[in-house]
């Protein structure tokens, strides 16, 4: 079974300039998160779906974040614009489904580096 | 690699020997948890998990021992190896939705 894929897998770019990153699930998996992993920390989780509707994005900073699921498989996180706090590694994962206790699978994520 | 962990606690072990990673959780009302592996440049790989329902739980070469009293998490690796190096995470579910929370990690380090 193929796991959670992600690209790009590195993206240096300069503040105030966006960035788009892409993920594509576990086939089948109808739950996507996004979390964002600051060097040192554990992740945190930006955005959750179920099929193409947001679960929670509580902690999604609005302002220059946003997340899409469109067609309820793939999903495209953008910032725009760019913060140099916005470094960090971007992660994805997929589960089965929304209910409590099932596995999320993570994908490799996203390094992204603002200079 | 990834420096990943420049502010963690870090264990190191001796190849052979066992490990025991603590993890201290915040939300009494959690009821799910969940240990994470994370090797240098790859996502958190699932590790074991435990209901709240019970103390401990065992699978092959781990065991999480969970202590609702004081909120407490324990991950314990037995003979240790090298591929065992690695970032440990717990965390816990905080609710209907399957939302995790992560703790801060710990460094294992395995000599050989």
């Amino acid at each position: 079974e193929a796991g959670v894929a992600q690209s790009p897998r590195y993206k240096i770019i300069e503040k105030r300039q966006s960035v788009a990153f892409w993920c594509n699930p576990i086939s089948g998996h109808a739950t996507l998160y996004w979390y964002q992993q600051i060097l040192g920390q554990g992740p945190k989780l930006l955005i959750q779906f179920q099929n193409n509707g947001v679960v929670d994005d509580s902690q999604l900073p609005k302002d220059r974040f946003s997340a899409e699921r469109l067609k309820g498989v793939d999903s495209t996180l953008k910032i725009q614009p760019a913060k140099l706090e916005d470094s960090a590694v971007y992660l994805c994962a997929s589960s089965q489904g929304v209910r409590e206790q099932e596995t999320q699978y993570f994908g490799p994520g996203t390094r992204l580096l603002v200079l | 690699g990834e420096n990943v962990g420049l502010h963690l606690p870090t264990l190191s072990v001796q190849e052979g020997d066992n490990s025991i990673i603590n993890c201290a959780y915040s939300n009494s009302a959690s009821d799910y948890f969940i240990w994470y592996k994370q090797e240098s440049g790859k996502g958190p790989q699932f590790i074991i998990d435990i209901r709240s329902n019970m103390d401990k739980r065992q699978g092959q070469r781990v065991t999480v021992l969970l202590n609702k009293t004081v909120k407490h998490l324990s991950l314990q690796i037995a003979a240790t190896q090298p591929g065992d190096s690695a970032v440990y995470f717990c965390a816990e579910n905080m609710g209907l939705v399957n939302k995790l929370v992560f703790g801060a990690g710990t460094i294992l380090r395995v000599k050989s």
